[in-house]
């Protein structure tokens, strides 16, 4: 069975950081290009970031760019998302989510982040 | 940016009834090189996560009804459900996979008339 778990989302100040992984099991993850995508509360999908299979490329919108790093661990089956620098406006859950291409097979349940004084 | 596009917000269709939904790229996402349309439309449930109906704007992914079906190429696509049951009751998101950011659609809610 396909699973993917992330975990470290939480209550987090303006300015503040927050490191987000995601669990994965039941598949080939290192076969796989891996997302970040986030929903606001109430509100529609939004692409955060993107990481080939071998970590080689990255791609991120342009909204956290500078803030954010996606990275991998292929020996142990997980991705990351390093926040830093943390807005109201990341106020989000984050899901992980993985494909053979740009596009997205498996997703996990999501962690919340929120960015709050 | 490709900026997509969905239309209706949201629609309310009968049981048995149909639903249509459209999407529209701000650019053409079919490629050159292997004419394909990198659009893929997604389903989500209330306090779930999205699920992949169907890729490459038109294939359908294991295990998702007939029912359910992608047309559509360049810059218009269209998401339709033929006969609407009462466990399609979602938003239905497209997205192109086609360049970086890879932009979503703002969601169409379809509900129960």
């Amino acid at each position: 069975e396909v699973q993917l778990v992330e975990s470290g989302g939480g209550l987090v100040q303006p300015g503040g950081s927050l490191r987000l992984s995601c669990a994965a099991s039941g598949f080939t993850f290192s076969s796989f290009w891996m997302t970040w995508v986030r929903q606001a509360p109430g509100k529609g999908l939004e692409w955060v970031a993107i990481i080939k299979q071998d970590g080689s490329e990255k791609l991120y919108v342009d909204s956290v760019k500078g803030r954010f790093t996606i990275s991998r661990d292929n020996a142990k089956n997980s991705l990351f998302l390093q926040m830093n620098t943390l807005r109201a406006e990341d106020t989000a859950v984050y899901y992980c989510a993985g494909g053979f291409g740009w596009y997205n097979v498996y997703w996990g349940q999501g962690t919340l982040v929120t960015v709050s004084s | 940016d490709i900026v997509m596009t969905q239309s209706p917000d949201s629609l309310a269709v009968s049981l048995g009834e149909r639903a249509t939904i459209n999407c529209k790229s701000s650019q053409s996402v079919l490629s050159s090189s292997d004419n394909k349309n990198y659009l893929v439309w997604y389903q989500q449930k209330p306090r779930q996560p999205p699920k992949l109906l169907i890729s490459w704007a038109s294939t359908r992914e294991s295990g998702v009804p007939d029912r359910f079906s992608g047309s559509g190429s360049g810059t218009d696509f269209t998401l339709t459900i033929s006969s609407l049951q009462a466990e399609d009751v979602a938003v239905y998101y497209c997205q192109q996979c086609y360049d970086s950011p890879l932009t979503f659609g703002g969601g169409t809610k379809v509900e129960i008339k």
